[in-house]
């Protein structure tokens, strides 16, 4: 399968417990997203990467949320003290270097807090 | 802050009727818009892009670009049961809160 790939698919937490999301990203693709998704609403930009580095941050995104990508193909997204805002859909998505284009997703990792 | 506006719907036409979406932004400089579809309990994915003024056709879509009035719209032409989902327009980074689109048999 050469498809953008998250892990795990689900996960519950308790409140205040830390937990990181995997994203595998199509191998070709230099470009890399991470997007929070809640019901009714459409995605949520984060932040990307271009490679390993991290271009861009949403001014939305809270110091509790980090995202790597040291080795600029597969990126970690991290919340640290977990609230119950923060249960929704977090999806993953890449693109080749030229931008934007062609982006796929992958199937998200819907998070639910407790 | 930059935003992209779609009326949530939902949006209700008849099998083989034309269907059109409509997306408005905020950011002037854009350069980058898409469609994309988003069936329930699933990821979004790409349907249509597009860069300059004026039409782009694929099949039954058609997406539409007016950068003076920064409106992008997307008609599905001869609409069926199938393309029943909610549809999402993105401005680069940014995207709408999407509308659903129900096609009835």
């Amino acid at each position: 399968d050469t498809g953008v790939s998250q892990n795990p698919r689900h996960k519950i937490t308790k409140r205040g417990q830390n937990v990181t999301f995997r994203c595998d990203p199509i191998s070709e693709h230099n470009r890399l997203y991470w997007y929070r998704q809640t019901l009714g609403q459409g995605p949520e930009f984060l932040t990307y990467f271009q490679n390993e580095a991290q271009l861009e941050k949403s001014r939305l995104l809270s110091d509790r949320f980090s995202a790597e990508r040291p080795k600029g193909s597969f990126s970690t997204l991290e919340i640290q003290r977990t609230e119950q805002g923060d249960s929704a859909m977090y999806l993953c998505a890449s693109s080749p270097l030229q931008g934007w284009t062609e982006a796929f997703f992958g199937q998200g990792t819907r998070l639910t807090v407790v | 802050q930059k935003e992209v506006e779609q009326n949530s719907g939902p949006l209700s036409v008849p099998e083989g009727a034309i269907a059109s979406l409509n997306c408005t932004y905020s950011d002037r400089g854009s350069q980058s818009f898409f469609w994309y579809r988003q069936y329930s309990g699933k990821s979004p994915e790409l349907i249509m892009s597009i860069y300059s003024n004026g039409d782009k056709e694929d099949g039954r879509f058609t997406a539409q670009l007016n950068k003076a009035s920064q409106y992008v719209s997307l008609l599905i032409r001869d609409s069926q049961p199938s393309d029943s989902a909610t549809y999402l327009c993105a401005v680069s980074l940014i995207f709408g809160q999407g509308t659903t689109l129900q096609v009835k048999p």
